[in-house]
């Protein structure tokens, strides 16, 4: 079975340019999670989709970030315009009906 | 409020030495508490979880964590350091009692296993 993909895994832009990330997660998980690591800081969460919907996104920093599902399988983490600030790791997690969530790899995120 | 202190950035062990990973919780109800491990280039693996269950937690390759309340600590421990160990650790708690959602994480560890 194949596990949480993100694409890409690394992205050079500057600064004011915009970015898309995607996430597939595993089939059949309804349950998706987007979360960010700061250089040196904890992972913290942005938001958490139920198939399409938002259940959660008391995360996302401002409104620069806007995270899609559409059609309830993979997601897209937008930010537009990008700030030095927001150079990080960006991790997309999954979940079905159990606990645990499943991680991808991470797109590293570089704004100059 | 919860939140997860690592008190280690890094620790550097020898192979087949004992491995302890130290990690203390805040955390305003009964949480539930994970340890992650990340190798490079790889995703988030669960390496074990307390629920309130026992309070001795046994994982994947032989690591356990003990949930220790009155410390507020959930160390991780492993008997001997393999060279395949070598990665970053994370701490994680939630209030969620099935642990699924708002999870909040610690700042990593990064494990150096030396030959």
């Amino acid at each position: 079975e194949a596990g949480v993909t993100q694409f890409p895994s690394h992205s050079v832009i500057e600064k004011g340019q915009t970015v898309t990330l995607r996430c597939d997660p595993i089939s059949g998980h309804d349950n998706l999670y987007w979360y960010r690591r700061v250089m040196g800081k904890e992972i913290k969460f942005l938001l958490h989709f139920v198939k399409e919907s938002k259940q959660d996104e008391s995360g996302m920093p401002n409104n620069r970030f806007l995270a899609e599902r559409t059609g309830g399988t993979y997601s897209t983490l937008k930010v537009q315009p990008a700030e030095l600030e927001d150079s990080g790791v960006y991790f997309c997690a999954s979940r079905d009906n159990s606990y645990e969530q499943y991680f991808g790899p991470g797109t590293r995120l570089t704004v100059t | 409020a919860q939140s997860v202190t690592q008190l280690d950035s890094h620790v550097s062990v020898s192979e087949g030495t004992p491995v302890l990973l130290r990690c203390n919780y805040s955390s305003s109800y009964s949480p539930s508490l994970f340890w992650y491990v990340q190798h490079p280039n790889k995703g988030l693996q669960l390496l074990l979880k307390y629920t309130s269950a026992a309070t001795l937690v046994k994982g994947i390759n032989g690591f356990e964590a003990e949930f220790k309340k009155s410390e507020t600590s959930f160390h991780l421990t492993k008997p001997s350091a393999h060279m395949s160990d070598a990665a970053e650790y994370f701490c994680v708690v939630s209030e969620d009692p099935t642990g699924a959602n708002n999870l909040f994480f610690g700042t990593g560890t990064r494990l150096t296993v030396i030959p």
